[in-house]
């Protein structure tokens, strides 16, 4: 039973690189997010999407693309990589019933120099 | 808008002693509140939700919280700290289900021998 799977767990960009972080899922779960933790900032939400072919943006949007095209599957998007932007970064899937939980993934580090 | 504060950022108990790592938000609807916990390199792990049910909810590893509306608190609670305890335990807060999750800055907790 493998729940969210994120690919690479590791990666280290050049300022300017771009990327992809891959985030699947074998729930059929509706909704899908991105988060990105930082040291005491807690987890704060970047995208989110309730299904194919829908996406909205979360807290922290700029510097990140998202797209939807199948139900297991939510790719985070870094067009143009800054320091800013190193962090660990988490997928989580959850049903959109009321009485749910988010299943979260193992995390992406990411270094950008 | 929603927001979560942990009072605390490190809390250190003995082994056998009580745990109390406290969780105040705010929320203009009734909300959905949500423990996690994360270990060393891993993601998160539920440890228990309120979802409008009963006030007092029990987790897992003997963990537990009571919803407290009057106060805008849930705080978590375990009797005894075990070693394998220590980690860092996330209170979150949503609108609706697990959808948009708001996390607090997290608290480390160290057990003690």
């Amino acid at each position: 039973n493998a729940g969210v799977t994120q690919t690479p767990k590791f990666q280290v960009l050049k300022t300017g690189q771009s990327m992809t972080l891959q985030c699947a899922q074998d729930m059929n779960h509706e909704y899908m997010s991105w988060y990105r933790q930082d040291p005491g900032m807690g987890l704060r939400l970047i995208h989110y999407s309730v299904g194919a072919g829908i996406t909205d943006q979360g807290e922290v949007p700029n510097g990140y693309n998202v797209s939807r095209s199948t139900t297991e599957d939510f790719p985070l998007r870094l067009l143009s990589a800054a320091p800013s932007q190193t962090s660990v970064y988490f997928c989580a899937s959850s049903s959109l019933t009321e009485n749910t939980e988010a299943f979260f993934g193992q995390g992406t580090r990411l270094t950008v120099v | 808008a929603q927001s979560v504060t942990q009072l605390g950022s490190h809390v250190s108990v003995s082994e056998g002693a009580l745990v109390l790592l406290r969780c105040n938000y705010s929320s203009s609807v009734p909300p959905y509140l949500f423990w996690y916990v994360q270990y060393p390199n891993q993601g998160l792990q539920l440890l228990l939700k309120y979802t409008s049910a009963a006030t007092l909810v029990k987790g897992i590893n003997g963990f537990e919280a009571e919803f407290k509306k009057s106060e805008t608190s849930f705080h978590l609670t375990k009797p005894s700290a075990h070693m394998s305890d220590a980690a860092e335990y996330f209170c979150a807060v949503s609108e609706w289900g697990a959808q948009k999750l708001v996390f607090g800055q997290g608290t480390r907790l160290t057990i003690n021998p």
